[in-house]
């Protein structure tokens, strides 16, 4: 059981290219979540999916998207990278339910746009 | 967009010593407080989850309280140990299960 996994773990980007972050849970979970961390900032949500093959704009949506084709995964995409991208990324996942479930984060994925 | 807030910003501390920190919310539409500890490198890990005004929650030496009338929730540290070093985070959840974040208090327990 490996819980919240994200790949890749760091990324260098040049402003303008774009890739995709992948977030994958094996609990079986419902919910899934994308947050950015930057300092002084806490963790701010960037979207979520409340199931398979839905998705709803967090907090700071602007710049990027997200895909969940399979309940297992959440992808974050960024279509044309920018210096104001760079950041730590948080992937987190949880059962459906009330409001006291707990969500369970990945590892991060340290990106840094030049 | 929910705000919530966390003091101090951070916080040091002697081993040995009791600390508390504050988390504020809007009280209006409560669902459910989180906290969370993040140790540095590693994943936000949570602590408690709270929903009734009053609540109080513990583990081993760290607890927390509830005031949903008010909208504030403290999170107690008695005799504060160098593992207990890291960021503490508060989260309210919103009407769509999503978590607003505080920025975090980071507690450092020195030797």
């Amino acid at each position: 059981n490996a819980g919240v996994t994200q790949t890749p773990k760091f990324r260098v980007l040049k402003t303008g290219q774009s890739m995709t972050l992948l977030c994958a849970q094996d609990m079986n979970h419902e919910y899934m979540y994308w947050y950015r961390q930057d300092p002084g900032m806490g963790l701010r949500l960037i979207h979520y999916s409340v199931g398979e093959g839905t998705t709803a704009k967090g907090e700071v949506p602007d710049g990027y998207n997200v895909s969940r084709l399979k309940k297992q995964n959440f992808l974050l995409g960024l279509e044309s990278a920018a210096p104001s991208q760079t950041s730590v990324y948080f992937c987190a996942s949880r059962l459906a339910g009330g409001h006291q479930e707990t969500q369970y984060f990945g590892p991060g994925t340290r990106l840094l746009v030049l | 967009i929910l705000n919530v807030e966390q003091s101090p910003q951070s916080l040091h501390v002697q081993e040995g010593d009791s600390t508390n920190f504050t988390c504020s919310f809007p009280s209006s539409n409560f669902y459910a407080l989180h906290w969370y500890r993040w140790e540095t490198a590693k994943s936000p890990e949570a602590l408690f989850v709270m929903t009734l005004n009053g609540d109080e929650k513990k583990k081993g030496r760290i607890s927390a309280t509830l005031n949903t009338k008010e909208g504030y929730s403290y999170l107690y540290i008695k005799g504060s140990q160098p593992e207990d070093s890291a960021t503490y985070l508060c989260a309210q959840s919103g009407s769509a299960r999503q978590l607003t974040f505080g920025s975090g208090t980071q507690l450092t327990v020195l030797p």
